[in-house]
């Protein structure tokens, strides 16, 4: 089974601050999700990884595949990007894990 | 391009019912999964479809079943329905192990 722990799990910051949420897991993936969701529960894909870094306007994230970590960055953070911030994992075939296996989330405030 | 639509949004249902609840995903998408949110336990994988059949399937009791037509439409279904069964019902639809897109859940109370 495919253990994912994602820190820190409640973040308050500073409009305006970088911001890094990390995100580690116990086995072999074939991929890794960054997801956002929003009070309401509606869930939004940020980014989809087997490798390297990915960025889409103030998101960047990078994945690290031999350490078993992978970090999701949000810069000059703004109000509307608090969320909760939620990692998820695909295990290879045969690693133990059916579908997505996620993490607790990373609940995000940015203040004015 | 239309998203995700699960139906219904909301749903009261008294235990030792059941219930379906329904998934569209986004057109052209064959794979389809289903997962279960709850304050204790966080996002929890149910089962995954592709192309009509059951490719995955989580760590559930036999209560949770479910099925994919072959418009790629799934539905999921709950049987006997207990008090911890209270949750976000979310769905995901992708092209075949790519990026998932989410619908906005079925929030169901038990009571």
């Amino acid at each position: 089974k495919n253990e994912v722990e994602q820190s820190p799990q409640n973040l308050t910051a500073q409009e305006g601050e970088f911001i890094t949420i990390n995100c580690s897991y116990s086995v072999g993936i074939s991929a890794l999700h960054w997801l956002q969701q929003h009070p309401g529960g509606g869930i939004v894909s940020l980014f989809m990884l087997s490798s390297g870094k990915k960025k889409h306007g103030r998101l960047i994230a990078t994945i690290n595949i031999q350490e078993k970590h992978s970090s999701l960055h949000i810069t000059a953070s703004h109000p509307r990007d608090s969320a909760v911030y939620i990692c998820a994992v695909r295990s290879k075939p045969g690693g133990g894990a059916d579908g997505l296996t996620f993490g607790k989330g990373t609940h995000l405030i940015i203040q004015p | 391009k239309a998203g995700v639509t699960q139906t219904p949004r909301y749903l009261i249902k008294t235990r030792g019912q059941q219930v379906t609840l329904s998934c569209s995903p986004i057109s052209g998408h064959r794979s389809v999964s289903w997962y279960q949110q709850t304050p204790g336990q966080g996002l929890q994988f149910l089962f995954e479809y592709f192309s009509e059949t059951q490719r995955n399937k989580g760590n559930f009791p036999g209560r949770f079943s479910g099925r994919q037509f072959s418009n790629s439409r799934s539905e999921m279904n709950v049987s006997t329905l207990e008090l911890g069964d209270s949750a976000l019902y979310l769905c995901a639809s992708s092209l075949h192990l790519g990026e998932a897109f989410f619908g906005q859940g079925t929030r169901l109370t038990v009571v």
